[in-house]
């Protein structure tokens, strides 16, 4: 149980251009989403938290208007990074946290975002 | 403010041998404690975790670690390694409440001599 799906895997994508990601909750409701970035050999470095209608609270230092993110719903929330250029390729991942007794936080497999 | 400590980006064992891996946390309040495993452009898969309890955690694979509060330490150890055990590592905290943000560690990379 507790499955978050996430798309796409890899993308390749035009400096200037749009890219969406998107994570759902296969068989839960998922309230609070989480955003990561991790560079290559590095850490995951939490973008942003994301509670299911309203806004996502960003970490300092992360551009709002970059990375945007909706979480519409308690299943799927999305990260668009908005006039991609090369500096923003990085492996994105997304995370739902888990409440009760099953309390902890399911990942997604990830997307690896290439710019050109 | 939680922060999470690994000593040793670089672990190498063989393959067979006792596998320890370190982590230290600072937190203000009591924290929950997770250990991840994650392999190449893969996402994340919880190996075990802390929140309240024995402070003995036994998780998948084997693996197992110890909440240590006197030391802030949630060590994560495995008997005898495997091949199959080559990943990186990671430890995080969260905070018990409503912030329940997850920070990692950053992270260690275990390779397992045949």
């Amino acid at each position: 149980g507790a499955v978050v799906s996430q798309h796409p895997s890899r993308v390749i994508c035009k400096s200037g251009t749009s890219v969406k990601i998107e994570c759902r909750s296969l068989d839960f409701q998922a309230t609070t989403m989480f955003w990561y970035r991790q560079f290559p050999k590095q850490s995951l470095m939490l973008m942003a938290t994301s509670n299911e209608g309203s806004k996502a609270t960003y970490e300092q230092g992360v551009e709002k208007d970059k990375f945007l993110i909706n979480h519409a719903s308690l299943t799927l929330s999305t990260l668009t990074v908005t006039s991609a250029h090369p500096e923003d390729s990085s492996f994105y991942i997304c995370s739902a946290r888990l409440l009760g007794a099953s309390y902890g936080y399911t990942f997604g497999s990830g997307t690896r975002l290439t710019v050109v | 403010a939680q922060s999470v400590t690994q000593l040793g980006s670089h672990v190498s064992v063989s393959e067979g041998a006792l596998v320890l891996l370190r982590c230290n946390y600072s937190s203000s309040v009591p924290p929950y404690l997770f250990w991840y495993v994650q392999y190449p452009n893969q996402g994340l898969q919880l190996l075990l975790k802390y929140t309240t309890g024995a402070t003995l955690v036994k998780g998948i694979n084997g693996f197992e670690a110890e909440f240590k509060k006197s030391e802030t330490s949630f060590h994560l150890t495995k008997p005898s390694a495997h091949m199959s055990d080559a990943a990186e590592y990671f430890c995080a905290v969260s905070e018990s409440g409503a912030t329940n943000k997850l920070i990692f560690g950053t992270g260690t990379l275990l390779a397992v001599q045949p």
